[in-house]
């Protein structure tokens, strides 16, 4: 159980494109989904904080109209990156928490994002 | 603040035992984590411990001291496949994950 997926795994676009990435729960409800950002070689640096029916909460720093979250069931969040450009090109990984009970994350398998 | 500290990279030999130590300071306290990521892959979820004592899951067990702010995570019978990073959270009041670096661990044969 708690499987989340992600799609898609992989995505190329140009500058100045906007890419859409969906993190999915398959088999529980998640109430609260995260996206997370992370650079090669570096840790998970959390961008916001995804609840279902409301608005998402962002980490300092991460600009909300850059990258819009919209989490509209409880089963699925997306994360939209705006005008992609060079620097944005990164590992994004969604996660779900299952509330009911342990708060454990489950992590999507990440979506590779590359802008050039 | 909130604070997760853990080695940064370990070496260890095929079929022996490792513990990869993690003290943390965190705005309260709700468990403690811990997740194991491959290079280019999403972290995969290993042990969560709320209360003291040591918690076995197989070939992996994850101890927790909430007094001392601390935990490991003691792998057995190492597996080259095991070569991965191991990365410790403290789960906070407000139910947010607080991340460690993460132990990038090598195992040799």
């Amino acid at each position: 159980g708690a499987v989340v997926s992600q799609h898609p795994s992989r995505v190329i676009c140009k500058s100045g494109t906007s890419v859409k990435i969906e993190c999915r729960s398959l088999d529980f409800q998640a109430t609260t989904m995260f996206w997370y950002r992370q650079f090669p070689k570096q840790s998970l640096m959390l961008m916001a904080t995804s609840n279902e029916g409301s608005k998402a909460t962002y980490e300092q720093g991460v600009e909300k109209d850059k990258f819009l979250i919209n989490h509209a069931s409880l089963t699925l969040s997306t994360l939209t990156v705006t005008s992609a450009h060079p620097e944005d090109s990164s590992f994004y990984i969604c996660s779900a928490r299952d509330g009911g009970g342990v708060e454990t994350q489950y992590f999507g398998p990440g979506t590779r994002l590359l802008v050039l | 603040g909130q604070n997760i500290d853990q080695p940064t990279e370990m070496t260890a030999t095929e079929g022996a035992i490792v513990q990869i130590n993690c003290t943390y300071q965190t705005s309260g306290f709700n468990g403690l984590f811990w997740y194991q990521q491959h290079a280019g892959e999403a972290p995969t979820f290993l042990s969560y411990n709320v209360l003291d004592g040591l918690e076995e899951k197989g070939r992996f067990s994850s101890f927790l001291s909430r007094s001392k702010g601390y935990s490991y995570l003691l792998l057995k019978e190492l597996q080259m496949k095991d070569s991965a990073s191991y990365l410790c959270a403290s789960m906070d009041s407000n139910y947010q994950l607080i991340w460690g670096a993460g132990t990038k661990l090598i195992i040799k044969p």
